[in-house]
């Protein structure tokens, strides 16, 4: 069964608006999220992450919020940028820490 | 910044063979970890890997699968005897002490034939 859902298989967005990317998850022992950028070919690339203490980190144009009561995390673009143009996976560490377990993607499209 | 390096890129075999793919992780780091992804499809967790013994598996990671730490910088994956459905792209990762985040290398794309 899948542990982390990213229920939109793509999004696509304008140059400079706002992206965001949906990402559920079902253990609420879970208390350690990532989201990766991958582009094909390459291996996925780290991009911010939030911990169960926090409800929001921000890193540059990118922001990720933790709804723990929800199960539910997003990461916010702003403003995308065609170079954003990618698959992103939302990921959490299992209870023991011993693996990062990936949602399925969402293949963000930036149009300019 | 410091990488993960894998080898081969590319590597094409027959159904039935032995292949072994070959990761450097960072040198500092403690964990080792192997994906791999199917085309068009999510990025599965395979094994881990710390103070050279299994910390946890998959049920993907089957009696045909084995990982090997041989010496201070290297750690393979090692697929006894191919099939098919082992086509996929294989991606190494490894991280340091704490519970962050994971550095991938950019992969082996294994093809059986």
């Amino acid at each position: 069964d899948q542990q982390v859902k990213q229920n939109s298989p793509s999004l696509s967005v304008q140059e400079g608006r706002i992206s965001i990317l949906n990402c559920d998850y079902t253990n609420s022992m879970f208390d350690y999220f990532l989201w990766y950028k991958k582009y094909p070919a390459e291996g996925p690339t780290f991009l911010i992450s939030i911990s169960s203490i926090k409800d929001k980190n921000e890193d540059g144009r990118f922001t990720v919020f933790l709804n723990k009561s929800a199960k539910h995390l997003s990461l916010h673009i702003v403003p995308s940028q065609p170079g954003d143009s990618a698959v992103y996976f939302c990921a959490a560490f299992n209870q023991a820490g011993t693996a990062l377990i990936f949602g399925k993607g969402t293949t963000l499209s930036v149009s300019s | 910044e410091p990488e993960v390096t894998q080898t081969p890129s590319h590597q094409v075999t027959q159904m039935g063979q032995e292949v072994i793919l070959r990761c450097v992780p960072i040198s500092n780091h403690l964990y080792f970890y192997w994906y791999r992804q199917i085309l068009g499809q999510k990025v599965e967790f395979l094994v881990s890997f710390y103070n050279n013994e299994i910390s946890e598996k998959s049920e993907i990671f089957d009696d045909q699968f084995s990982v090997e730490r041989p010496d201070g910088s290297n750690f393979t994956l090692k697929i006894r005897s191919t099939k098919l459905e082992d086509s996929a792209m294989y991606f190494c990762a490894s991280r340091g002490g704490g519970l962050e985040k994971l550095f991938f290398g950019s992969g082996t794309q294994l093809s059986v034939l």
